[in-house]
């Protein structure tokens, strides 16, 4: 089966843009959530979505805002990008929202200009 | 989320036991113990969980203190590939999966 899949893989950007980044979940998991690295720490939360409602929201400004759709795919929008947003996004799926695992995807590298 | 410590770096002989610990002395009792690793350039993968009993699967073991305020994850016998971050999370299990990484201990494997 296949794994969590993310796209773009790499993406480069200029400040003020906005961006879209796309997770695809394992078929069958209905619970998606994804989370920011910068370069040299763990990853960060920023949203979780189960049954296309947020279940919950990291410490990240309103510029970031995501939603899941009813074939249980999610994407990410960053607006007006700041050079800090420079950062791996990671998507992560889980069958529901109390599973104990949850599987990663590779990411998307975005680079902010 | 209770916080854990790790040690930043370790390194481990190819084929040995590598032990890893982590404190988490402000957990709580309905929390779990998970360990997450990531190897370079790929996304955290799940390694184990634990609530109050040792655990062990195919990948690792898992061994929490009697007060459950620390615990350590033992790879039992190390490879190359296992060089990677690793990470020990204390999370509830009430339907929130938010995962509160620190920054993990990086382990080397030396050949």
């Amino acid at each position: 089966d296949a794994g969590v899949t993310q796209s773009p893989t790499h993406l480069i950007k200029t400040r003020g843009q906005q961006v879209t980044l796309r997770c695809s979940p394992i078929s069958g998991h209905k619970s998606v959530s994804w989370y920011q690295q910068v370069l040299g720490q763990g990853p960060q939360f920023i949203f979780q979505y189960y049954e296309k409602e947020e279940r919950g929201r990291g410490n990240f400004p309103d510029r970031f805002s995501a939603r899941q759709f009813p074939n249980y795919s999610s994407e990410l929008n960053v607006n007006a990008l700041l050079l800090g947003d420079s950062a791996l996004y990671l998507c992560a799926s889980s069958f529901d929202s109390g599973s104990y695992e949850q599987y990663f995807g590779p990411g998307t590298r975005l680079t902010v200009t | 989320d209770a916080k854990t410590t790790q040690p930043p770096s370790m390194d481990c002989a190819e084929g040995r036991a590598a032990n890893l610990p982590c404190n988490h002395s402000t957990i709580s009792g309905n929390e779990y113990v998970y360990w997450y690793r990531q190897i370079h350039s790929q996304g955290p993968q799940y390694i184990i969980h634990g609530l109050k009993n040792n655990e062990t699967n195919e990948m690792a073991s898992l061994i929490i203190t009697e007060d459950r305020k620390s615990s350590t994850l033992i790879l039992p016998h190390a490879t190359l590939r296992d060089t990677a971050v690793y990470y020990c999370i204390v999370r509830g299990n009430f339907g929130n999966e938010k995962l509160t990484f620190g920054t993990g201990t990086r382990l080397t494997i030396i050949p």
